[in-house]
């Protein structure tokens, strides 16, 4: 499974879009990039995930590279409901293993 | 409503004293999953089911033990629990082991061995 790496900590203003970005510089080619959040010690939560192209649920959007280093999740208008620890992962499809990070700690502001 | 749950939800004990930590999911799904979360160290997978009778080891196996006798039921076994397993579970499942898919994760049990 790819390494990922995320910023510790961002903010964002409520209203706006929150772009978190990670990158997955050794993802391989079927190795799929996934997005879950945890609000404060609840159960994990599925955001979002894809292979090449682009992806929007009625969650978010992920935008990825390319080349596939990097992707990008976007929360269109972040609410204060969206504060949460968000966690980007590689995980082949057939593989059984998912390696969680730190994952980026979002902060909404009023 | 489509669920994992997890018992107990918070538990205190001393050390050596033998526990189970019970899960089901009710979605009949394959693969199912036990996880710690510590300070600093993010989701780390203990073991791992991915079908009835079938198992295996994750990232952090060490004094641990799983079963997985039917379907639904994925309990974690702690036989002598340390205080260095003082810690916040996590149990997932999801619909196939083998295609993409998203994982279920339950409401989490927060150990603590004294």
């Amino acid at each position: 499974d790819a390494k990922t790496t995320q910023p510790t900590s961002m903010d964002c203003a409520e209203g706006r879009a929150a772009n978190l970005p990670c990158n997955h510089s050794t993802i391989s080619g079927n190795e799929y990039v996934y997005w879950y959040r945890q609000i404060h010690s609840q159960g994990p939560q599925y955001i979002i995930h894809g292979l090449k192209n682009n992806e929007t649920n009625e969650m978010a959007s992920l935008i990825i590279t390319e080349d596939r280093k990097s992707s990008t999740l976007i929360l269109p208008h972040a609410t204060l409901r969206d504060t949460a620890v968000y966690y980007c992962i590689g995980k082949y499809s057939s593989a059984s293993k998912i390696i969680f990070g730190s994952g980026t700690r979002l902060s909404i502001r009023p | 409503e489509a669920q994992v749950t997890q018992n107990p939800r918070y538990l205190i004990t001393v050390t050596g004293k033998k526990l189970t930590v019970t899960c089901s999911q009710n979605m009949n799904h394959e693969y199912m999953s036990w996880y710690r979360q510590d300070p600093g160290l993010g989701l780390r997978q203990i073991y791992y089911s991915m079908n009835v009778e079938v198992t295996d080891k994750g990232d952090v196996p060490e004094g641990y033990k799983v079963s997985r006798k039917e379907k639904r039921n994925f309990p974690l076994i702690l036989e002598s629990p340390s205080p260095n397993q003082t810690s916040l579970y996590f149990c997932a499942s999801s619909k196939l082991a083998g295609v993409v898919d998203e994982q279920f994760f339950g409401p989490g049990t927060r150990l603590t061995v004294l």
